[in-house]
């Protein structure tokens, strides 16, 4: 199984900060990898696909990049509603996702 | 609108069943693998199973295999997942998803509203 890591898991920052996260996969995987938002309580949300395709309806403030083993998605300024916890998931093979990363008011 | 709506989950003890259920709307099911997503308390998601549109192809996770049947009935718009042997561990929300593919990628959209389970004495 491929296995995903993220970095930091933990974040805190104010609106209008760039926030990058960090997603590895423990082999490539080529551009194969999602990025979702989740909120407390709710569903998570799709906002990237493979690799570096913005959802339709998803602010353009988000943006992925990387393939292989390594990515990263970036929030160019950071809005209130940005506060949430990002997962990467890797659909090279069974999904997997990775741990999550979670972003809050610093 | 495209929409998923879960149901069947609830308390049950270690060692019993629960089938949960997925109710499609908005868009054509039929023509749309479907998977299952779980998510414990507090805890961070981890893909289940999921099935083609026909039923033709299913595939689970290892820690589910051999427990937990995944299913579809094009004709209701319905998705279900037959869990048996129940553990505590599998304690979890459970959603629902399309899974939709351009070329070679893959990936969940949208996400029902999810169904908790709760397995314990």
């Amino acid at each position: 199984d491929i296995q995903m890591t993220q970095s930091p898991s933990s974040l805190s920052a104010s609106v209008g900060d760039r926030v990058t996260i960090t997603c590895r996969a423990s082999q490539s995987i080529s551009s194969y990898l999602n990025w979702y938002q989740q909120k407390p309580g709710k569903a998570p949300k799709l906002l990237i696909y493979a690799a570096s395709s913005l959802q339709s309806g998803v602010p353009s403030r988000f943006s992925g990049s990387g393939s292989g083993t390594d990515f990263t998605l970036t929030i160019s300024s950071l809005q209130p509603e940005d506060f949430a916890t990002y997962y990467c998931q890797q659909s090279y093979s069974t999904p997997h996702f990775g741990p999550g990363t979670k972003v809050d008011i610093k | 609108q495209v929409q998923l709506v879960e149901s069947g989950g609830g308390l049950v003890k270690p060692g019993g069943s629960l089938r949960l259920s997925c109710a499609a709307s908005g868009f054509t099911f039929s023509d749309y693998y479907m998977s299952w997503i779980r998510q414990a308390p507090g805890k961070g998601l981890e893909w289940v199973s999921y099935i083609s549109s026909s039923s033709s192809y299913t595939n689970y996770a290892d820690s589910v295999k051999g427990r937990f049947t995944i299913s579809r009935d094009n004709a209701k718009n319905s998705l279900y997942l037959q869990m048996n042997s129940l553990r505590a561990e599998d304690t979890a929300v459970y959603y629902c998803a399309s899974t939709q593919w351009l070329a070679a990628y893959n990936w969940f959209d949208p996400w029902g509203q999810g169904t908790l389970v709760t397995v314990s004495s």
